[in-house]
This record gives structure tokens, sequence and C-alpha cells, in this order.
């Protein structure tokens, strides 16, 4: 079975910083998807950044971006410049690819944003 | 577009009680799913459905059931609930085809369910 381990249960950044979010996950499978998800107070799931394990290049989405290292099954997120809005819970999720919607989450790493 | 709407957004039971928790989607999406979110922990998948008639189970399915008779519909039922129930439950859509956009999970708001 796949697992997703999320090992930092929360991270501190000061307003215009950088912070990293680390994911670690385990799979047999070749071909597979990984996301990470931001859930702020309102619960709402919003998708942040999502990446292809066949693509080497590391996926981007303005200021956030994500170190990929397919050998090592780590899928770390890099928010830059982070801002008060920033603040929430953050989810690493992992899809094989040929399961459409079957998502594992991690547990989840709370960002705290200070002014 | 009013993407995934889940009803209701609160619900409080009682053990032994029967619900059923609605999710519809006007994106005409082949699949959607049914998760749980428990304080402080992911979210794990319940049932899942890749078309209308066609549903399956995930990895927490017991105590529920679910059925999809159409492409817009995906309830969640819960049969006698239990206080292990409580939760929060959020359903999710997503295209099968459709190249990069069905690699795109789209969710509710979520409903927040305590069984006493």
């Amino acid at each position: 079975a796949q697992t997703v381990t999320q090992s930092q249960p929360e991270m501190s950044v000061q307003e215009a910083e950088t912070v990293t979010l680390s994911c670690t996950y385990d799979t047999s499978e070749s071909d597979y998807y990984l996301f990470w998800y931001k859930q702020p107070p309102s619960r709402q799931m919003i998708l942040v950044i999502r990446q292809e394990a066949y693509k080497q290049q590391n996926a981007t989405e303005n200021r956030f971006s994500v170190n990929f290292q397919k050998a090592a099954k780590s899928f770390s997120l890099k928010i830059s410049d982070s801002q008060l809005g920033d603040a929430a819970m953050y989810f690493c999720a992992y899809r094989p690819k040929a399961a459409g919607n079957k998502l594992t989450f991690g547990g989840g790493t709370r960002v705290l944003v200070k002014p | 577009n009013a993407g995934v709407t889940q009803t209701p957004k609160f619900q409080v039971l009682k053990t032994g009680q029967s619900m059923t928790l609605q999710c519809a989607q006007d994106m005409n999406h082949e699949y959607m799913s049914w998760y749980r979110q428990d304080p402080g922990m992911g979210l794990r998948l319940i049932h899942y459905s890749v078309g209308a008639g066609i549903t399956d189970q995930g990895e927490v399915p017991n105590g529920y059931n679910v059925s999809r008779s159409t492409t817009e519909d995906f309830p969640l039922r819960l049969l006698s609930a239990a206080p292990s129930q409580t939760s929060v439950y959020f359903c999710a859509s997503s295209y099968h085809r459709g190249g990069e956009a069905k690699n795109i999970q789209y969710f509710g708001a979520g409903t927040r369910l305590s069984v006493l």
C-alpha cells in the first residue's frame, strides 16, 4: 500500500521569508502524480501545485515550487516570499497514474506566518 | 459554475441514526470520491466511483454505503451512525479524460458530522 509521510507537524515562517515543507512517499509504481493541497481555516481543499513523476523538471506555480527527487521518493514544497494568506494546513498527496480519483494524503503540516 | 456542492454543512446525529450526505457536481466529471478527515490527520478515501453505476471501496469503507445513479450525484449513506464516524467529510470529483485537467480533483467545502 502506498503511504505518504509529512514529518513536520508545524512550521513557522516570517512574512516575506521562505519555508520548505517535507514529504516522502512509498510506492512500487513507476508512473504517478504528486500534489500539494492547502487547507485554510475555511476547510476548503485548494490545489497548490502538482508534479508528474515522469517529468524531470520541477513544477512551479508563482511563489510555490517543488523539489521532486524520484529516486529518494521525496517531494518537498517551497513557499517563497511568504504572505499572511499562506497560513494554513498543507497536505502532500499521491496518486498512481491508473487510479484517477484515489488520492493518498499525508498527515499535514501547519504553516504559521509571522508578520 | 457551482463546482462540487455538499449538503448539509453541519450535522449532529445520535448513535444508531441513519443519514445521507449529499454531493453534487455540475462539471460533468466522471470520477467522484468521498473522503473523511479526522482531527490532525489527512484525508482518507471511503468510497469512489468512476462513472454512473460503478462504485468501489476505498481505504475506510466500513459503515458507509454509496451509489451513483447519475453522473452529477454521489450520496454517502451512514446506515447506523457510530461515534467513530465523527469527522469532516469531503466529496471530490475529477475528469477521466481531458489531458492535464484529468489530474485535478475538485473538492467540496466539507460536511462536519458529530455522532453523539
